[in-house]
């Protein structure tokens, strides 16, 4: 059981927009930042945006963070097929932790 | 570019241990947070450990707190974790995560860890 929330899957047709929730509590979304992280098959984990809404350099503005609250998401515009991935969020918690949502299986139809 | 080489898995038996490492380059290596993040074969990530840049902050996971060390050699470029009394359920690839002050973690490519008898 992760402490952040994810839908396990999500779908969507290329060139569509895509949406996916990442909810937490007040120690770790309500008072810290939220990053979060692309893992194509077979790799490991890639830095998609951190501190809310920040991109690093090379990530498409295709991929775009928000946050309210105790809730953050992650859209995905003009979806394409190399998009197909699993996506997690993470916080930092209050109880000196990092905490991560479980994923979510991004589908390209 | 920060570049990041995780080596030392391998398959122990339950209750032995295994130290692993991390090579830094590309980057200001003491100036950079770091961490452990490990996931278990076809599971999502979970946080293992952090160390602060100096090293002298350290935080645990429940999980492994008591049987792993999160360690690290600024001058060698390189971030440690010794394993003791390992389990079944530390069977996972480990990942060193390196966090610079702006936010967010860069990862290395892994290193996998099988715990069986």
């Amino acid at each position: 059981q992760s402490v952040l929330t994810q839908p396990p899957s999500a779908s969507g047709t290329p060139g569509q927009r895509v949406t996916i929730s990442c909810s937490g509590s007040s120690s770790n979304i309500g008072s810290n930042t939220v990053n979060w992280y692309q893992q194509l098959p077979g790799t490991a984990p890639k830095l998609l945006v951190y501190s809310n809404n920040q991109r690093p350099s090379g990530v498409p503005d295709r991929f775009s963070g928000s946050k309210s609250g105790t809730s953050a998401s992650l859209a995905i515009s003009g979806l394409q097929s190399e998009d197909e991935a699993d996506y997690y969020c993470a916080a930092w918690d209050d109880s000196l932790t990092w905490v991560f949502g479980g994923g979510t299986k991004l589908t390209v139809l | 570019e920060v570049q990041l080489v995780e080596s030392g898995g391998g398959l122990v038996q339950p209750g032995g241990s295994l130290r692993l490492s991390c090579a830094a380059s590309g980057f200001t290596f003491s100036s950079y947070e770091m961490n452990w993040v490990r996931q278990a074969p076809g599971k999502g990530l979970e946080w293992v450990s952090y160390i602060s840049s100096s090293g002298s902050t350290i935080y645990y996971a429940d999980s492994v707190k008591g049987r792993f060390t999160i360690s690290r050699d600024n001058a060698k470029n390189s971030l440690y974790l010794q394993m003791n009394s390992l389990r079944a359920e530390d069977t996972a690839v480990y990942y060193c995560a390196a966090e610079p002050v702006t936010g967010g973690f860069y990862w290395g490519q892994g290193t996998l860890v099988t715990v069986s008898s």
